[in-house]
């Protein structure tokens, strides 16, 4: 079946330490996003992708990094530099081109991300 | 700039009441599109409608409907005979310029049996 995968699910960190949370689509989407949810907030834009090594900061970018080697993968790296990293992150894909603003996004089952 | 507002950050209704999540938009673009997504508690978001600036016919879908105003700015979303299958968390969303989506900080609806 189509769709995208995050791994983990859930994920513990050390203060001082990065992780990498994983995204994987094979919906053969040109763009990809990563958004942010805390409590009680929408999801916030943190990178996203238009083409394979291509990606823009979103509008809270500092402390994470991307890259985007391959169309199918988006993994995101949280570095030591983030200051308040426990949240619920969520990757996201849709088609790009002159049909990207009427196409919806999907969604993967998000990775929640708790430092101790 | 753009930006949503959802109002209501929790609504509790009984099963079976009719129950209307309010969304209020802001955008200088004349073309537009906007979505809602529903959040179960599993985390996912789940895409229910889009919709773009050109059609204000409002759309039902089974017990949903939504109401486009463009007058007022607004893209409400309305739930007929609510069911406990319903409760989650309710996003209204703006497409941004980058491709992204602008969401509301959505609106947690309970139904309770």
């Amino acid at each position: 079946d189509g769709g995208i995968t995050q791994s983990p699910k859930y994920l513990f960190r050390k203060e001082g330490q990065n992780v990498t949370l994983s995204c994987e689509q094979n919906l053969n989407h040109d763009a990809m996003y990563w958004y942010r949810q805390d409590p009680g907030q929408g999801l916030r834009l943190i990178y996203y992708s238009q083409i394979v090594n291509d990606f823009q900061k979103g509008d809270i970018a500092e402390g994470y990094s991307v890259s985007r080697e391959k169309k199918e993968s988006f993994p995101l790296t949280v570095t030591s530099a983030q200051k308040n990293p426990t949240a619920f992150y969520l990757c996201a894909s849709n088609l790009a081109g002159y049909t990207s603003s009427y196409n919806e996004q999907f969604f993967g089952p998000g990775t929640r991300l708790t430092v101790l | 700039a753009q930006k949503v507002t959802q109002a209501q950050t929790e609504i509790s209704v009984v099963e079976k009441e009719d129950v209307t999540l309010d969304c209020v938009y802001e955008t200088r673009d004349t073309t537009y599109y906007l979505f809602w997504y529903k959040q179960p508690p599993s985390g996912e978001l789940v895409f229910l409608i889009r919709r773009n600036s050109f059609d204000e016919q409002n759309e039902i879908s089974g017990r949903y409907s939504w109401n486009f105003q463009k007058s007022t700015s607004s893209f409400n979303f309305t739930i007929t005979a609510s069911q406990v299958v319903d409760s989650a968390v309710y996003f209204c969303a703006l497409r941004g310029s980058q491709g992204n989506l602008i969401f509301g900080k959505g609106t947690k609806l309970s139904v309770k049996p």
